[in-house]
């Protein structure tokens, strides 16, 4: 079955120290797109690829970074610049264009500094 | 700038009843929306989508309304269950979007028996 995975599920992140999300997925989409999540807020995005080895910062994209080496794979470090990590992350994917299937999101990873 | 909003953030429904959630947006435009679920602890999942050329969609227990005139989109679920609880996001894409949506911040529902 085609999906879009991300891992892991949880994560504790120490001070100073950079981690890495995962998200793959395998539904040929051409865009992918990192959210995160705060408890009583809406979506907000992080980074974004429309194709490989090409991506944009979103509205919240300090203290991120990304890469796009595969059609498949958008992995999303978060840095030691990030000053306030905690939070729940969402990758997402979808057709680039105007298909209108909307985005597929994976499962989420809950990023806890510790 | 232009965003999606709702009006109520907690929505409490007995099992059984309909519930209504509403949603505002401000984009002019937007012309293509889409509600998702939500559950804890989980991404959000696809429930129904409306285009801008219709007022109306249903699908299972679902129905989606939109009224352009004054950029209100709402979602009834018909008998309510207890499955049903989660976090409804209303979002919306604009013409003038190649593919990133917008997406409002999300009403809880809560099912009570």
């Amino acid at each position: 079955d085609g999906g879009i995975t991300q891992s892991p599920k949880y994560l504790f992140r120490k001070e100073g120290q950079n981690v890495t999300l995962s998200c793959e997925q395998n539904l040929n989409h051409d865009a992918m797109y990192w959210y995160r999540q705060d408890p009583g807020q809406g979506l907000r995005l992080i980074y974004y690829s429309q194709i490989v080895n090409d991506f944009q910062k979103g509205d919240i994209a300090e203290g991120y970074s990304v890469s796009r080496e595969k059609k498949e794979s958008f992995p999303l470090t978060v840095t030691s610049a990030q000053k306030n990590p905690t939070a729940f992350y969402l990758c997402a994917s979808s057709m680039f264009d105007r298909t209108g299937y909307g985005y597929t999101f994976g499962s989420g990873t809950r990023l806890t500094v510790v | 700038g232009e965003s999606v909003g709702l009006h109520l953030p907690t929505l409490s429904v007995q099992e059984g009843d309909n519930s209504i959630i509403n949603c505002a947006y401000s984009n002019s435009a937007s012309d293509y929306f889409i509600w998702y679920k939500q559950e804890s602890g989980k991404g959000p999942q696809f429930i129904i989508d409306i285009r801008s050329n219709m007022d109306k969609r249903q699908g299972q227990r679902v129905t989606v309304l939109l009224n352009k005139t004054v950029k209100h989109l709402s979602l009834q679920i018909a008998a309510t269950q207890p499955g049903d609880s989660a976090v409804y996001f209303c979002a919306e894409l604009g013409t003038d979007s190649w593919g990133k949506f917008q997406f409002g911040a999300g009403t809880q529902v809560v099912v009570t028996p």
